[in-house]
C-alpha cells in the first residue's frame, strides 16, 4: 500500500513570511494524484491545492505552490506571505492511478504568528 | 455545493456496544471513504469503497466492518466497541482521481 510520510509535526511562521511544508510518499505507481487539504479548528477539511504526477510543471493557487520532484517522491508546499487564517493542520494525501483509495499523512500543526 | 453529512457531531457509547457511524452524501459520488484521525496519526484509512455493495479495506480494518447498500449512504459499525476506539471518525466522499474529496464534519467518538 502507498504511504505518505510528513515528517514535521509542528511549525510557526512569522506573519507575511514564507513557509514550507514537507511530504514524501512512497508508490509504485507511475500516473498519480497529489492533494494538500487544511484543516482548521472547525474540523472541516479544505482543499489547498492539487498535483497530477503525469504534469512536471508545478501547481500554483494564489499564495500556495508546490514543489513536486516524481524521482524523489517529494511533494512540498510553500505558503508565501502567511496570514493568521492560515493556521490549521495540514495534510499530505495520495490518489492512486486506480482513482480508488486515498491515504494521507500524519499532519503538520502550522502556527501562524502576529 | 456537495454535502456530506454525519450522523452525529459527537457520541459517547459504552464497551462491547454496537455503533453505527453514518455518512451520507448528496452528489451521486461512487468513492466513499472512512477515516479515523488522531493526534501524531493523521487520517488512516480504514474501509472504502467505489460501488454500492463494494468494500475494500484500509490500513486499520481490526475492529470495523461497513455497508453500502445505497450509493449515497456508506456506514462504519463497529461490532464490539472498545475503548481504543475512541476517536475521531471521518467520511468523505469523491468522483475519484484529481477532483477534490468531500468531507463530513467528523464523529468525535468515546468508548467508556
Amino acid at each position: 500500500a502507498q504511504t505518505v510520510t510528513q515528517s514535521q509535526p509542528e511549525m510557526s511562521v512569522q506573519e507575511a513570511e514564507t513557509v514550507t511544508l514537507s511530504c514524501t510518499y512512497d508508490t509504485s505507481e507511475n500516473n498519480y494524484y497529489l492533494f494538500w487539504y487544511k484543516q482548521p479548528p472547525s474540523r472541516q477539511m479544505i482543499l489547498v491545492i492539487r498535483q497530477e504526477a503525469y504534469k512536471q510543471q508545478n501547481a500554483t493557487e494564489n499564495r500556495f505552490s508546490v514543489n513536486f520532484q516524481k524521482a524523489a517522491k517529494s511533494f512540498s508546499l510553500k505558503i508565501s506571505d502567511s496570514q493568521l487564517g492560515d493556521t490549521a493542520m495540514y495534510f499530505c494525501a495520495f490518489v492512486g492511478g486506480n482513482n480508488n483509495d486515498m491515504r494521507f499523512g500524519a499532519g503538520t500543526r502550522l502556527t501562524v504568528k502576529p | 455545493d456537495v454535502k456530506v453529512t454525519q450522523s452525529s457531531r459527537y457520541l459517547v457509547k459504552r464497551t462491547g456496544e454496537k455503533v453505527f457511524l453514518e455518512c451520507v452524501q448528496d452528489m451521486d459520488h461512487e468513492n466513499m471513504f472512512w477515516y479515523r484521525q488522531d493526534p501524531g496519526l493523521g487520517l488512516r484509512l480504514i474501509y472504502f469503497s467505489y460501488d454500492v455493495k463494494m468494500k475494500e479495506k484500509g490500513d486499520i480494518p481490526e475492529g470495523y466492518s461497513v455497508s453500502r447498500e445505497k450509493k449515497e449512504r456508506f456506514s462504519l459499525i463497529l461490532e464490539s466497541a472498545s475503548t481504543n476506539q475512541t476517536s475521531m471518525y471521518l467520511c468523505a466522499s469523491s468522483l475519484g482521481g484529481l477532483l477534490k474529496a468531500f468531507f463530513g464534519q467528523g464523529t468525535r467518538l468515546t468508548v467508556v
